[in-house]
């Protein structure tokens, strides 16, 4: 079956401009993450959401970023006036629910590689 | 705050040696969660294994095993009979239960050569 989808794979942009990053999970997953993750590093959690509801955005580094999912399946990661720190690979991630339990499998996406110049 | 440490940053082996890729974590939580994940030079991160804080139970899965001890907070991770499909990224992480954010280390790239 389809995996996590990411668009585009690749993005360059001029350091001010904004940029909009797409993940199309899993069908049926609850819930979706989205990292970061610099040259070299770990991903980093920036925010989570279960359905359409934002329930973490602990991780966002600065205002400038926002990500929203707004029916339930579909999630852009938006990053207003970029800037060089936030050249990355953007990871996002969709799991099959929630619980008090034991934590379902994160499935990741390929990921967008963001170079601001 | 939880922390998951690979002191290893990158190692080489030739085809057929046993390698051991090592993760130590720090919590506070009682009941949490570690994961090894694969990362390709594709990209995707690629799910190995999932173990609870309850179970100390070592697991093997092929090629794979995996070596957990709360002592010594360390989930060691261990090829025998490496190939070079094995070569990439490997990343140890930490969750709690819940929604389950996951905590990653920095990684340890595995070169495996003919």
């Amino acid at each position: 079956g389809a995996g996590v989808s990411q668009s585009p794979r690749y993005k360059v942009a001029k350091r001010g401009q904004d940029v909009a990053l797409r993940c199309d999970p899993i069908s049926g997953h609850v819930s979706l993450f989205w990292y970061q993750q610099a040259l070299g590093q770990g991903p980093e959690f920036l925010t989570y959401f279960q359905n359409e509801a934002q329930l973490d955005k602990s991780g966002l580094p600065s205002d400038r970023f926002f990500a929203e999912r707004p029916e339930g399946s579909v999630s852009t990661l938006k990053i207003q006036r970029t800037q060089q720190e936030d050249s990355a690979v953007y990871l996002c991630a969709s799991s099959l629910a929630v619980g008090a339990g034991e934590p379902y499998e994160q499935y990741f996406g390929p990921g967008t590689r963001l170079t601001v110049t | 705050a939880q922390k998951v440490t690979q002191a290893q940053t990158e190692i080489s082996v030739v085809e057929k040696e046993d390698v051991t890729l090592d993760c130590v974590y720090e919590t506070r939580d009682t009941t949490y969660y570690l994961f090894w994940y694969k990362q390709p030079p594709s990209g995707e991160l690629v799910f190995l294994i999932r173990r609870n804080s309850f179970d100390e139970q070592n697991e093997i899965s092929g090629r794979y095993s995996w070596n957990f001890q709360k002592s010594t907070s360390s989930f060691n991770f261990t090829i025998t009979a490496s190939q070079v499909v094995d070569s990439a990224v490997y990343f140890c992480a930490l969750s709690n239960p819940g929604y389950s954010t996951l905590t990653f280390g920095k990684g340890t790239m595995l070169l495996v050569s003919p």
